[in-house]
């Protein structure tokens, strides 16, 4: 149980063009999403957190015009890195928290498998 | 001071020692302790999830919550060369929303 994927796996992309990365909880609902991006031998930083049905909170110095992030359903939230530039080739991760009937929930997050984004 | 100190690393250890990685934290609202295991270039794997102060077992794992002292800890039993990973703590306040925290990993390699 509590699987995460994301899609696609690794992407190319020229500079300026718009590329979108989705996650889904497989086996579990999942009220709260983050998206995490991580730099060779760097930990993880947090980018956003992402409720089902409302506007992401995006932390400081990210933006989030750049960084366009829907989560419509319980089972899936996208990114979007817009006009994508050699800058933000990283490896993105999503990450779930599933959420239990009644609003209570968990503070165990299950992560994607990652995606890797190169921008040429 | 940062909110999780944790030593990079690396360590390098031989098969079948035992290997003992903490985290230090700095926030006493902090509740959930989580370690997870990432794999170059593959997302992090939960691998022990514990709660307030205590032990919890699980295999050749152990982690160890001590919250007088704010210092948390993963023992692995028996390191064999497939535990050559990154280790990473997380933690979080009590509330359904709050991101967790990470630290920053350490990098151990188990030596055949």
């Amino acid at each position: 149980g509590a699987v995460v994927s994301q899609h696609p796996s690794w992407v190319i992309c020229k500079s300026g063009t718009s590329v979108k990365i989705e996650c889904r909880s497989l086996d579990f609902q999942a009220t709260t999403m983050f998206w995490y991006r991580q730099f060779p031998k760097q930990s993880l930083m947090l980018m956003a957190t992402s409720n089902e049905g409302s506007k992401a909170t995006y932390e400081q110095g990210v933006e989030k015009d750049k960084f366009l992030i829907n989560h419509a359903s319980l089972t899936l939230s996208t990114l979007t890195v817009t006009s994508a530039h050699p800058e933000d080739s990283s490896f993105y991760i999503c990450s779930a928290r599933p959420g239990l009937a009644g609003g209570g929930g968990t503070d165990t997050q299950y992560f994607g498998p990652g995606t890797r984004l190169t921008v040429l | 001071q940062k909110e999780v100190e944790q030593d990079p690393g690396p360590l390098s250890v031989p098969e079948g020692a035992i290997v003992s990685l903490n985290c230090t934290y700095s926030n006493s609202a902090f509740q959930y302790f989580m370690w997870y295991r990432q794999y170059s270039r593959k997302g992090p794997e939960l691998l022990m999830y514990t709660y307030s102060s205590g032990n919890k077992e699980d295999g050749r794992f152990t982690a160890q919550v001590d919250k007088s002292s704010k210092y948390i800890s993963l023992f692995i039993r028996d390191s064999q060369p497939s535990d050559s990973a990154t280790y990473l703590c997380a933690m979080s306040a009590k509330s359904g929303n709050t991101p967790l925290v990470f630290g920053k990993g350490t990098r151990l390699s188990v030596i055949a």
